[in-house]
């Protein structure tokens, strides 16, 4: 069963701290993204990694960065915390082989800045 | 630029009756369209996509380039139907998936 794992469920943070997200997945997977999930919004991406050490800005990227050291892993970082940050955020992972395949998702870290 | 609209934010319709979840796109080239949906506390998963043609749990999408839609239909509605679910599109070539901001489903019994 693929399984795409982010670390924390549930954090409550102050404005002004640095956050860290973490996402593991275990399917050997080239790409891996970081969506954030507001209602009436939908899905938007901030972040994606195409290899280890690569990454590309997705169409939100301010105030957020990312790393990508190791191929399982991609890290969310929010450098200093905003209030307009809180939302949900979502790790997913996909293969690049044959076409655009399907994308796994985990489920989910629900972030409150106070 | 990519865009993926669904015009209704929430949908009810009642078990047995005939369901349809809009989604529009503009884009000039050849699109990959996907259906996603979220269960009520479950992750984000893949229903369908275009380029398969099959039906799953009973719906169906067809990719209309004339009227550039990719609308999700089930003739037969159920409760356990009741989810959000979200337009997507990528390009060829494309690392990137696009996603509308999604309809809420409610089957009613």
């Amino acid at each position: 069963d693929v399984k795409v794992t982010q670390s924390s469920r549930y954090l409550v943070k102050r404005t002004g701290e640095k956050v860290f997200l973490e996402c593991v997945q275990d399917m050997d997977h080239e790409n891996m993204f970081w969506y954030r999930q507001d209602p009436g919004l939908g899905l938007r991406l901030i972040y994606f990694s195409y290899d280890v050490k690569m990454k590309e800005k997705g169409d939100i990227p301010e105030g957020y960065s990312v790393s990508r050291e190791k191929k399982e892993r991609f890290s969310l970082i929010l450098e200093s915390a905003s209030t307009n940050q809180t939302s949900m955020y979502l790790c997913a992972s996909r293969s690049r082989d044959r076409g655009f395949g399907e994308l796994f998702f985990g489920e989910g870290s629900r972030l409150t800045v106070l | 630029a990519q865009r993926v609209t669904q015009p209704e934010k929430l949908l009810s319709v009642f078990k047995g009756a005939p369901v349809e979840l809009k989604c529009n796109y503009s884009y000039s080239g050849s699109p990959e369209l996907f259906w996603y949906v979220q269960y009520s506390r479950q992750r984000l998963q893949l229903l369908l996509r275009h380029i398969s043609r099959e039906s799953i749990k009973g719906f169906t999408a067809d990719l209309n380039k004339g009227e550039t839609s990719f609308h999700l239909k089930k003739p037969f509605a159920q409760e356990e139907d009741s989810a959000m679910y979200y337009c997507a599109l990528t390009q060829g070539g494309s690392e990137k998936l696009v996603f509308g901001k999604g309809t809420k489903l409610t089957v009613n019994p």
